[in-house]
């Protein structure tokens, strides 16, 4: 059973369109990573979310840390090519990290 | 600063062969984690140091796997012997003690195929 559940596991959409993926979680942690994957290479962190309801900005990603800090989503609004890859989420509450399984994104051009 | 070091980048062996990773952290970090990747079971955490010590261990499948790192600069992973269920993609990752909510630094991983 993953501690962290990533929803939708799989992802092809259209250069140009918005997605949002999802993870969740039965338990409360006190922060909250997002990771991107490409091929052949390591996971890349992207952004940390601590504060429950907090919302971070990255260019086009938008992370939110939902109220009771179960859970977090990420969008993406006018998806590129090169935001192509595996996006991680992993709770940091100490340096036992654990990683869900991820949802793999694909924008085709 | 060159990153997390990691080698080889791709091992292909036999069953019953011993297989040996290896990692060079980020200078100044006093964090190891190694890592193992699979479609199936996604990213699972198999060990972590702290200054050179292992601390938590749970996460190596079995005896089969040993991890050593003798000193700041170097961590080796070993299986012994490999098995084709231990096929995967090991990453090696370093963190610094008081980092922002504990960022890790992966290596570009080490693609394992056991015959």
């Amino acid at each position: 059973t993953q501690l962290l559940e990533q929803s939708p596991q799989f992802l092809s959409i259209q250069e140009g369109e918005n997605l949002t993926v999802y993870c969740n979680s039965s338990s409360v942690f006190s922060s909250l990573q997002w990771y991107r994957q490409e091929p052949g290479e390591g996971p890349v962190l992207l952004v940390t979310v601590v504060t429950g309801g907090e919302v971070k900005k990255l260019k086009r990603l938008t992370f939110q840390f939902g109220d009771a800090r179960k859970d977090s989503s990420l969008h993406i609004t006018a998806a590129q090519p090169g935001d192509t890859g595996l996006y991680l989420c992993a709770r940091g509450d100490n340096n036992d990290m654990r990683f869900g399984a991820g949802t793999r994104l694909t924008v085709k051009p | 600063d060159a990153g997390v070091i990691q080698s080889p980048r791709h091992e292909v062996t036999e069953m019953g062969q011993e297989v040996t990773l290896r990692c060079k952290p980020i200078s100044g970090h006093d964090y190891l984690f190694w890592y193992r990747q699979t479609m199936m079971r996604g990213l699972e955490l198999l060990i972590y140091f702290n200054n050179n010590v292992p601390i938590d261990d749970s996460g190596m499948p079995e005896d089969r796997f040993s991890a050593k790192m003798p000193n700041a600069s170097f961590s080796t992973l070993k299986i012994q012997p490999s098995e084709p269920r231990d096929s995967a993609v090991y990453f090696c990752a370093s963190s610094r003690k008081g980092a922002s909510y504990n960022e890790q630094f992966f290596g570009p991983g080490t693609r394992l195929t056991v015959l």
